[in-house]
């Protein structure tokens, strides 16, 4: 079975220091897709990013990071000179093709960023 | 604009009263799944639908139900809520089966008491 491990369960931070939130996961499949997850405080799920398990390359948007390392099993996303709009809850998941046919996502218990003044 | 909407976003109600959840995307997906959100055990499946009238289990499906009669709705069904119910719902879709992002829904408190 599938999995994801966001040990991190919360995480305070002064604003504009840098941020990591970590995420291992466990899979057997050759491919796969893991993504990222916003969950800000007024509830919805904002997309962040899909990555596939071929391209190993980081990836950069604006001050958010990730850094995928399949040796380790690790999608870890970073966010730098963070901003009290970051604070949220951030979950790190893992897609699974179902042998019924159709998909799921498995999360992670999620990671509560608070970013203080 | 393409999204996924749920209704209602916020629902009381009692052990035993039946409830459904809408769930409606406009997006033309395939896939669509129910999830439930619980403190400190991150999202959880539901059950989920490959296509009109074709749906099954997820990892939760006790007291749940759904059904699939058009490709854009997939409606949550509780046919007698309990308490343990009590969470909060996210309707999911995607165009295809693995790798594709899914898109969710603006989420459902639901309290039951």
């Amino acid at each position: 079975a599938q999995k994801v491990t966001q040990a991190q369960t919360e995480i305070s931070v002064v604003e504009k220091e840098d941020v990591t939130l970590d995420c291992v996961y466990e899979t057997r499949d050759t491919t796969y897709y893991l993504f990222w997850y916003k969950q800000p405080p007024s509830g919805e799920l904002v997309f962040l990013i899909r990555r596939n398990s071929f391209d190993e390359q980081n990836e950069i948007s604006g001050r958010y990071s990730w850094n995928f390392q399949k040796s380790t099993s690790s999608f870890n996303f970073t966010i730098t000179a963070s901003q009290v709009v970051d604070s949220a809850v951030y979950f790190c998941a893992l897609s699974e093709a179902l042998t019924g046919g159709g998909n799921k996502l498995t999360f992670g218990t999620g990671t509560q960023l608070k970013v203080e003044l | 604009e393409a999204q996924v909407t749920q209704n209602p976003r916020y629902l009381i109600t009692v052990t035993g009263k039946k409830l459904t959840v809408t769930c409606s995307q406009n997006m033309n997906h395939e896939y669509m799944s129910w999830y439930r959100q619980d403190p400190g055990l991150g999202l959880r499946q539901i059950y989920y639908s490959m296509n009109v009238e074709v749906t099954d289990k997820g990892d939760v499906p006790e007291g749940y139900k759904v059904s699939r009669k058009e490709k854009r709705n997939f409606p949550l069904i509780l046919e007698s809520p309990s308490p343990n119910q009590t969470s909060l719902y996210f309707c999911a879709s995607s165009l295809r089966r693995f790798g594709e992002t899914q898109y969710f829904g603006p989420g459902t408190r639901l309290l039951v008491l």
